[in-house]
Formats: C-alpha cells, sequence, structure tokens
C-alpha cells in the first residue's frame, strides 16, 4: 500500500500569517492527490484536486502544489475560518490513503 | 443541489452489526461511485470501501475485509455499510463520500454529514 506522509503533525500560526503543509508519498502517484479540510461537526471539503487545482466555491488563498511524490499546500493569508485540520489523500491506487492529518491552530 | 444525506446517530453494544444508509440527491446515482470513511475520536481519516454504483461492485479495505459490506438500492438513491462484530474501536463517525470520477482524479468531492456509531456495553 501506500503511505502518505504528512508534515508536520500540527502547526500554529496567526491570522494572516502564510503557511505551507507537505505531504509526501511512498511511491509516485502522478497528481492524484487531493486536500481536505475538516472541522469539528462538520462534514470533510475537498479544497484542491489533482494537486494543484483549485475546487469550485474555495477562496484563492488556498493553493496547491507538487507532482510525483512531493506536494504542498499553501494558505496565502490565514483566516480566522481557516483554523481546522487538513488531510491530504491520494487516490491513485485503491487504497486511497489519506495523510494522518495536520491540526492548524491560532497562535 | 447535489447532497448527500446519512442516517442519524447509532448505539450498539459489542459484538453487535450497524447499518447505515447514505441517500442521494440532485443527481443521478449510478453515475459517480460512493466510499466510506471513517474518523475515530483523536485519529484521522481512515477509507474503509468503495461501491461502484453502476454494477455494484465493491473494494474493501484489507482492514475490514472481515467485517463489512456496502450495497446499494439505485432505486431508492441509497448507499448503505453494515459494520459487523463492532468493538469500542469502531466508535467513529462514519462518512459516505461521492467520488467525483476521472475529470478530478477520483477526488470525493461531496460528502455526507457524518453519522456517529458509538459502540458500548
Amino acid at each position: 500500500d501506500i503511505q502518505m506522509t504528512q508534515s508536520p503533525s500540527s502547526l500554529s500560526a496567526f491570522v494572516g500569517d502564510r503557511v505551507s503543509i507537505t505531504c509526501r508519498a511512498s511511491q509516485t502517484i502522478s497528481n492524484y492527490l487531493h486536500w481536505y479540510q475538516l472541522k469539528p461537526g462538520k462534514a470533510p471539503e475537498l479544497l484542491i484536486y489533482a494537486a494543484s487545482s483549485l475546487q469550485s466555491g474555495v477562496p484563492s488563498r488556498f493553493s496547491g502544489s507538487g507532482s510525483g511524490t512531493d506536494f504542498t499546500l499553501t494558505i496565502s493569508s490565514l483566516q480566522p475560518d481557516d483554523f481546522a485540520t487538513y488531510y491530504c489523500q491520494e487516490t491513485y491506487s485503491t487504497s486511497f490513503t489519506f495523510g494522518q492529518g495536520t491540526k492548524l491552530e491560532i497562535k | 443541489q447535489v447532497h448527500l444525506v446519512q442516517s442519524g446517530a447509532e448505539v450498539k453494544k459489542p459484538g453487535a452489526s450497524v447499518k447505515l444508509s447514505c441517500k442521494a440527491s440532485g443527481y443521478t446515482v449510478t453515475s459517480y461511485d460512493i466510499h466510506w470513511v471513517r474518523q475515530a475520536p483523536g485519529h484521522g481519516l481512515e477509507w474503509m470501501g468503495w461501491i461502484i454504483t453502476g454494477n455494484g461492485k465493491t473494494k474493501y479495505s484489507q482492514k475490514f475485509q472481515d467485517r463489512v459490506t456496502i450495497t446499494r438500492d439505485t432505486s431508492a438513491s441509497t448507499a448503505y455499510m453494515e459494520l459487523r462484530s463492532l468493538r469500542s474501536e469502531d466508535t467513529a463517525v462514519y462518512y459516505c463520500a461521492r467520488d467525483s470520477g476521472s475529470y478530478l482524479r477520483d477526488a470525493f468531492d461531496i460528502w455526507g454529514q457524518g453519522t456517529m456509531v458509538t459502540v458500548s456495553s
């Protein structure tokens, strides 16, 4: 199975900061990499699909990059609504593996 | 509008089974596959299994292979996930999610609201 390793596991930042979260796959997954946001009591929300494409309705401060094994989610200017947990996921294999998550907290 | 609406919270005893439902609206259910994902308290998202809604074929995570069954009723636009031999570690929020298909590289673009399953004696 493909392993997905996210870093960091947690992150503290101020409103207005630029932050990045990385995700590494144990083997190449082309651009079959997606990012989700999860808040307590709410369903996960797709932010970025195919490594770098912004899902409809998602603010443009979110962006994704990478291909192969190394990927990055960047939030250009943190807003109060962005404090949540973020997950990457590969759909290259039929294991559909998620990363372990990155909890983004207010500093 | 496209929605997935899940059944309500469940409380079960160890060893019991639970069957959750996920009703699709706003699109043709056989056009998109459905996955089931769970999140246990203090843990991350975990993929459980997948049904090809067009033909009913399924694939399950090895972790759940012996205990889970995913089915669908196309006439009711509903997918189901049954988990058997429940144990306390199965306490979690269970989500269904729509597979967007090849255009979005199979990202899970629509999610149900989640169903809390509590396993306790």
